[in-house]
C-alpha cells in the first residue's frame, strides 16, 4: 500500500521560502510508473494543483505559480520536495502531496492523469 | 485554460436518496475527467476515472457519466459515510484543474 507524508515547517514568514519535502513509501518514484504532484488547498476553499515532476526531474508547473516554484525529487530518498518562494499570507493552505497516475507527454505536453493517493496534508501558515 | 463548474454548490439529502451532481468544462475534455470525495480534515480520494471508471475499492453506488463538457457523479443510495465535499478534475489539458466543489449534507 503506498503511502505519502509530507513534512516541513507549519509557519513561514512573508516574503521568505516555503519548502516542504514529500515521502513516499511502499512503491519506488525511480519505476517512472507516474508523476509527483503537489496540490494545496486554501482554508475552506477548493483544490489548485501546483505542479508535478517525474522521477528525472522533469516538472510542469500550474502558470499561475511558475514565476515562484520549484519542485525537485531525490529518488535515493525516495522523497520529492515544493519550494515556493516569496511567500505571503495568500499562500496560507494546506499543502498536499500526491501521485499522478495516468499522465502522458503529447508533443512536449502533459495529458491525463488522476491523483490516486495523497498525502495527509500539511497546514502551513504565512504570517510573521 | 480549461474552468470547471460544478452545481449545485451545496445539497442537502437524506439516507437512501439519490444524489447527482453536474460538473461542466469551458471546453471539451473527451473523457478525462476525475471525481474525488473530501471529508473535512481529510486528504480528498478519488472515486471515478475517465469519467466513468471505478476507482478500485469504490462502492458500485457511485458512478459517473458524460464526455465533451458535461459530466455527472451519482451516488444512487447516499449513505451515511458519504456525506462530504465532492470535487471534479479536468486531465484533457494543460493545467489540470478542479472544479469548486459540491458539498453533500444531510438533510
Amino acid at each position: 500500500q503506498v503511502q505519502l507524508q509530507e513534512s516541513g515547517p507549519g509557519l513561514v514568514k512573508p516574503s521568505q521560502t516555503l519548502s516542504l519535502t514529500c515521502t513516499v513509501f511502499g512503491g519506488s518514484i525511480g519505476s517512472g510508473d507516474y508523476w509527483w504532484s503537489w496540490v494545496r488547498q486554501h482554508p475552506g476553499k477548493g483544490l489548485e494543483w501546483i505542479g508535478y515532476i517525474y522521477y528525472s526531474g522533469s516538472t510542469y508547473y500550474n502558470p499561475s505559480l511558475q514565476s515562484r516554484v520549484t519542485i525537485s525529487v531525490d529518488t535515493s530518498k525516495n522523497h520529492f520536495s515544493l519550494n515556493l518562494n516569496s511567500v505571503t499570507a495568500a499562500d496560507t493552505a494546506i499543502y498536499y502531496c500526491a501521485r499522478n497516475r495516468g499522465v502522458l507527454v503529447v508533443a512536449a505536453a502533459p495529458v491525463g492523469g488522476y491523483f490516486d493517493y495523497w498525502g495527509q496534508g500539511a497546514l502551513v501558515t504565512v504570517s510573521s | 485554460d480549461i474552468q470547471m463548474t460544478q452545481s449545485p454548490s451545496s445539497v442537502s439529502a437524506s439516507v437512501g436518496d439519490r444524489v447527482t451532481i453536474t460538473c461542466r468544462a469551458s471546453q471539451g475534455i473527451s473523457s478525462w475527467l476525475a471525481w474525488y470525495q473530501q471529508k473535512p480534515g481529510k486528504a480528498p480520494k478519488v472515486l471515478i476515472y475517465g469519467a466513468s471508471s471505478l476507482q478500485s475499492g469504490v462502492p458500485s453506488r457511485f458512478s459517473g457519466s458524460g464526455s465533451g463538457t458535461d459530466f455527472t457523479l451519482t451516488i444512487s443510495s447516499l449513505q451515511p459515510e458519504d456525506f462530504a465535499t465532492y470535487y471534479c478534475q479536468q486531465a484533457n489539458s494543460f493545467p489540470p484543474a478542479f472544479g469548486g466543489g459540491t458539498k453533500v449534507e444531510i438533510k
